[in-house]
């Protein structure tokens, strides 16, 4: 089955304390993005990725980290979490970004920084 | 500087068309304009993209205007489990390779 796969789904952690949020997919997809959605701002794009080792700044980039080392996988880091960061995370996939592919969405991640 | 303009509510009656307008007036020719719905706080799920033509799948139908500066989402006959946000998503001129959601419009299917 085609799906994109976080983890944690759900995660309380304390200020300064790293974390990491892994995303997988298993649709051989070159796009890779990961998305914060908090209340009244919609979904807004932490950081993307177009292919293995090919990263770029999103809307929201401030306090966070990516890799892309596998094509599959592309973590979500926290080097010092900060209460302002508790959101709710989503990560996203496509096959590409420059035609008209479906982007597929993870179930979300909740994290809670206090 | 809003990337796609949607109307921030609205109501259907249950079993009756849901027609769902957003305005993209800077979209460029090769862009394509994409629906998502997002139930309570899942992932949001893929309805339907176009680029000029008018499509239509299993879901919805989605009508674009002829000079592409807006687009309709129709539901045929609305459910209650129709009831989400709607995100009309397009890729901006000039912006690279980043998707832009917007608050999108929440729908409420009523019986």
């Amino acid at each position: 089955e085609a799906q994109v796969t976080q983890n944690p789904r759900y995660l309380i952690t304390v200020t300064g304390k790293k974390l990491t949020v892994t995303c997988s997919q298993n649709m051989n997809h070159e796009y890779m993005s990961w998305y914060r959605q908090d209340p009244g701002l919609g979904l807004r794009q932490i950081y993307y990725s177009m292919n293995v080792e090919v990263t770029d700044k999103g809307d929201v980039p401030e306090g966070y980290k990516v890799s892309r080392k596998e094509k599959r996988n592309f973590p979500l880091i926290l080097e010092s979490p900060s209460p302002n960061q508790t959101s709710l995370y989503f990560c996203a996939s496509s096959l590409s970004i420059n035609a008209g592919n479906t982007i597929y969405f993870g179930e979300g991640s909740w994290l809670t920084v206090v | 500087d809003a990337k796609t303009t949607q109307p921030p509510s609205m109501d259907c009656a249950e079993g009756r068309a849901a027609n769902l307008p957003c305005n993209h007036s800077t979209i460029s020719g090769n862009e394509y304009v994409y629906w998502y719905r997002q139930i309570h706080s899942q992932g949001p799920q893929y309805i339907i993209h176009g680029l000029k033509n008018n499509e239509t799948n299993e879901m919805a139908s989605l009508i674009i205007t002829e000079d592409r500066k807006s687009s309709t989402l129709i539901l045929p006959h609305a459910t209650l489990r129709d009831t989400a946000v709607y995100y009309c998503i397009v890729r901006p001129r000039n912006t690279g390779n980043q998707f832009y959601f917007g608050t999108g419009t929440s729908l409420t299917v009523i019986p």
